[in-house]
């Protein structure tokens, strides 16, 4: 159980387009889902926090007009990033918990590789 | 707030012998404490986690780790390592009614034949 998928597993773009990552909770209903950025040999960083039908909260230093976040039900939410460069290029990864089950516990994605050229 | 430090970014040990990756956190209230492990390209599972209660945690593949509240930390141990153990391992805290984790550097396990 508590099994959360992403897709695309890897997607290269053009500089300049924008990209929509999708984060899906299989067999639980997910009231809140995190985004998490991966650069190559370092840890992961929180970019926002998601709960269903409500605004993303984003972290300090993150763009919200460039990494736009939807979770418009408890099973999906999308990660949208808007005119990407090369330097968003990195590995995103998404989690996701049901806090109405108290523990608070979050369930990782398998993780998206963006490559933006 | 709550933070991580794993020492040593990089462990190296010989098939068989005993994993040490050091964890230590830093919280001002009781934290979970949690190890997770990362195969390349792949995302984060859940090795173990410590909560409440019994202080010494078993997880997932033969891996255990102590809390221990006097020093702040919760080191990940194996008593023999083997070949698919190589891989990416986070230590993480978070504190109780908080949803966020908080994730160390990471510590690239290594295990040579």
């Amino acid at each position: 159980g508590a099994v959360v998928s992403q897709h695309p597993s890897w997607v290269i773009c053009k500089s300049g387009t924008s990209v929509k990552i999708e984060c899906r909770s299989l067999d639980f209903q997910a009231t809140t889902m995190f985004w998490y950025r991966q650069f190559p040999k370092q840890s992961l960083m929180l970019m926002a926090t998601s709960n269903e039908g409500s605004k993303a909260t984003y972290e300090q230093g993150v763009e919200k007009d460039k990494f736009l976040i939807n979770h418009a039900s408890l099973t999906l939410s999308t990660l949208t990033v808007t005119s990407a460069h090369p330097e968003d290029s990195s590995f995103y990864i998404c989690s996701a918990s049901d806090v109405r089950k108290g523990s608070y516990e979050q369930y990782f994605g398998p993780g998206t590789r963006l490559t933006v050229t | 707030a709550q933070s991580v430090t794993q020492l040593g970014s990089h462990v190296s040990v010989s098939e068989g012998a005993l994993v040490l990756l050091r964890c230590n956190y830093s919280s001002s209230v009781p934290p979970y404490l949690f190890w997770y492990v990362q195969y390349p390209n792949q995302g984060l599972q859940l090795l173990l986690k410590y909560t409440t209660g019994a202080t010494l945690v078993k997880g997932i593949n033969g891996f255990e780790a102590e809390f221990k509240k006097s020093e702040t930390s919760f080191h990940l141990t194996k008593p023999s390592a083997h070949m698919s153990d190589a891989a990416e391992y986070f230590c993480a805290v978070r504190v109780q009614g908080a949803q966020k984790l908080v994730f160390g550097q990471g510590t690239r396990l290594t295990i040579n034949p």
